[in-house]
């Protein structure tokens, strides 16, 4: 079946660095892309969203950035602080019938070194 | 508090046995799902329900059945348990709409679930 997936499983990067996280999708037909942060321990939390009619989405620190002629987006993260370490994955849905139905990337290692 | 809370968050079963991990939301969302997540990969969906009395199948629903009788709770029962079934697992919840944000599903903390 069609799936995201992450280029780099893990990264590092030091605490005040700019960090850039990678996914690429296969479904053409995904519409709706979303990133989260899973901390040890916990669940995934949402960080930001992207739609298909858009190609740059900024948050607080956090820019989501969507090409979708070579169906891949990635997250960067401004003046990355230790409190960012966690895993993040990429996840991305068929807006109109997928009833919470989410696929997931495998996810990539974020470590901060102070 | 306010969320998707699960119950137990650790559990250790041997094979055969069965279990039900509970999951219940105090957001009136309609829409709730159970995830497993093995490590190296993301997390998979097992069932999913889009209202009470309304339950599908995800990707990975063998060995598992879900009810929703209530809008609140969603448990997920192992019927059989096998070490296969050694997992994490997340249950999450939304409202549906196409609003911006409306797809955001928010997670319970997970259980974890170690079958000898």
């Amino acid at each position: 079946g069609e799936s995201v997936g992450l280029h780099l499983p893990t990264l590092s990067v030091q605490e005040g660095d700019n960090s850039i996280i990678n996914c690429a999708y296969s479904n053409s037909a995904s519409d709706y892309f979303i990133w989260y942060k899973q901390e040890s321990g916990k669940g995934p939390q949402f960080i930001i969203d992207i739609r298909s009619n858009m190609d740059k989405r900024q948050g607080q620190r956090v820019t989501v950035l969507l090409n979708k002629t070579v169906k891949h987006l990635s997250l960067q993260i401004a003046a990355t602080q230790p409190g960012d370490s966690a895993v993040y994955f990429c996840a991305e849905t068929r807006d109109g019938t997928s009833y919470g139905k989410l696929t997931f990337g495998q996810g990539t290692i974020l470590t901060v070194h102070p | 508090n306010a969320g998707v809370t699960q119950t137990p968050k650790f559990q250790v079963l041997k094979t055969g046995q069965s279990m039900t991990l509970q999951c219940a939301q105090d957001m009136n969302h309609e829409y709730m799902s159970w995830y497993r997540q093995d490590p190296g990969m993301g997390l998979r969906l097992i069932h999913y329900s889009v209202g009470a009395g309304i339950t599908d199948q995800g990707e990975v629903p063998n060995g598992y059945n879900v009810s929703r009788s209530t809008t609140e709770d969603f448990p997920l029962r192992l019927l059989s348990a096998a070490p296969s079934q050694t997992s994490v697992y997340f249950c999450a919840s939304r409202n549906p709409g196409l609003s911006s944000g409306a797809n955001v599903l928010t997670f319970g903390a997970g259980s974890r679930l170690t079958v000898l």
